[in-house]
């Protein structure tokens, strides 16, 4: 069946604007991280659902950032007010339950200039 | 806290064995391993719980010491294909809360 699907797959935005990144999860798995992802680091956590609600989202840099998952599938981070900082691949992940084995998408490349 | 992962990094030449280890300060309900090729996503190897029997296919093989609360990732006749990054994600609890990737191990392999 299809993987985990992330659009755009590049984003390039000035600083101060808004952007959203989508993930679109495998068919039925509950479980959905979003992870940032630095040259040379391992991804970062950000937030986590399990099903519609955010069960986890002590990742989140700062209140610029917010994440919803609405149907309990397609999930959207949003950053206002981007900062050349935001810079990085933003990779999304879902698993059949928390804690079980994630697979990942392709990542979104995020550049603010 | 974030798990440390030695070594940094490794060259291999095709058929030689590699270990990497992965540390945590905090102890552990489970260990994750990905593999991650250069500008591709993290791909899956292998999970290893609390309490659970050392994990393994082909010949990529995983350890947990709990009580030292390390992880050993054993890659032995190292393939050119097993060249990319290797990430361990540690788990304090049953699943419930996010998984703390290290920064990696970069191998390569070599002809």
């Amino acid at each position: 069946g299809a993987g985990v699907s992330q659009t755009p797959s590049n984003k390039v935005t000035e600083k101060g604007k808004y952007v959203e990144l989508r993930c679109d999860p495998i068919s039925g798995h509950t479980a959905l991280y979003w992870y940032r992802q630095s040259l040379g680091q391992g991804p970062e956590f950000l937030i986590y659902f399990q099903g519609t609600g955010a069960a986890d989202d002590s990742g989140l840099p700062n209140d610029r950032f917010f994440a919803v998952r609405p149907e309990g599938s397609v999930s959207t981070l949003k950053i206002q007010r981007t900062e050349r900082g935001d810079s990085a691949v933003y990779l999304c992940a879902s698993s059949h339950l928390a804690g079980a084995e994630q697979f990942f998408g392709p990542g979104t490349r995020l550049t603010v200039l | 806290q974030q798990p440390v992962q030695s070594p940094q990094a490794v060259i291999l030449r095709e058929g030689e064995d590699a270990v990497i280890n992965c540390s945590s300060s905090k102890a552990l309900y489970s260990v994750h391993w990905y593999r991650q090729k250069h500008g591709e996503a993290p791909v899956f190897l292998m999970i290893l719980l609390k309490g659970g029997e050392q994990k393994g296919h082909d010949k990529i093989s995983a350890s947990f010491n709990e009580k030292k609360q390390q992880s050993s990732l054993y890659l032995t006749a190292s393939q050119l294909s097993y060249s990319g990054t290797y990430f361990c994600g540690t788990g304090p609890n049953s699943g419930n809360t996010p998984l703390v990737f290290g920064k990696g191990t970069r191998l390569s392999v070599i002809a």
